[in-house]
């Protein structure tokens, strides 16, 4: 299993500031996930991030929106820059714990933008 | 993304009675899951099905996998008003890592 911390929880901030959310893994993962889970929405993937290597980005969400930093086997943190109203929603972390073994989530970053 | 669709989108119900959600998928899996998300945080894993499973128990949860139909069930029986939240079902895929996420069911169980 794996234990993530992941903060801030809730943040509300100007609209074309930047913000940047943490998450902190118990045991070494190759691969941290992040979504973005918008109002009444399910979760879409945004970025896969490696150890070593530039994120890898989903259709429709780019690195100069979504930069991501995966320093070690147990950190990653994503910047979402330049926010509008537009990128209120919930971030999520995540990893997995193997082949057909369940993923384990951060408990999500509330972000409103205003 | 490939993403499924479950149904009903929402779903009202008392407390002691069944609540069934469905999922739906669109190519191979390697296994389907499901996850609780209570008030927006994360989520909660509840259990995992592979591809070559058709029905899995856990407690008052019962899944069931149909790889020709491409669909899953997650059925909760005798529903407690703590289990009112947001079930979704994720499937993953044989070509990648990561999960994808059908649209969620929100259930409401009323004391």
């Amino acid at each position: 299993s794996a234990v993530i911390s992941q903060k801030p929880s809730r943040d509300i901030c100007q609209r074309g500031t930047s913000l940047t959310i943490q998450c902190q893994v118990d045991s070494q993962v190759t691969m941290m996930f992040w979504y973005r889970q918008q109002p009444g929405q399910s979760l879409t993937l945004i970025a896969t991030a490696n150890q070593g290597s530039e994120a890898t980005y989903e259709s429709g969400f780019v690195i100069d929106k979504f930069p991501i930093s995966r320093p070690n086997l147990t950190f990653s943190t994503l910047t979402v820059s330049n926010m509008s109203p537009e990128d209120s929603s919930i971030y999520l972390c995540s990893v997995e714990g193997g082949i057909n073994t369940e993923a384990f989530f951060g408990q999500g970053t509330r972000l409103t933008v205003v | 993304s490939q993403q499924g669709e479950e149904d009903p989108q929402a779903l009202s119900i008392q407390e002691g009675e069944n609540a069934t959600m469905n999922c739906s998928y669109k190519t191979s899996i390697n296994n389907l899951q499901w996850y609780r998300q209570n008030s927006g945080r994360g989520l909660v894993h509840l259990i995992l099905i592979r591809s070559n499973e058709r029905e899995k128990h856990s407690g008052r949860l019962r899944v069931t996998l149909d790889t020709s139909k491409k669909s899953s069930s997650l059925l909760i029986t005798a529903s407690r008003a703590a289990d009112t939240a947001s079930y979704f079902c994720a499937t993953h895929y044989n070509a990648g890592n990561m999960l994808t996420f059908g649209g969620g069911t929100r259930l409401m169980v009323k004391p």
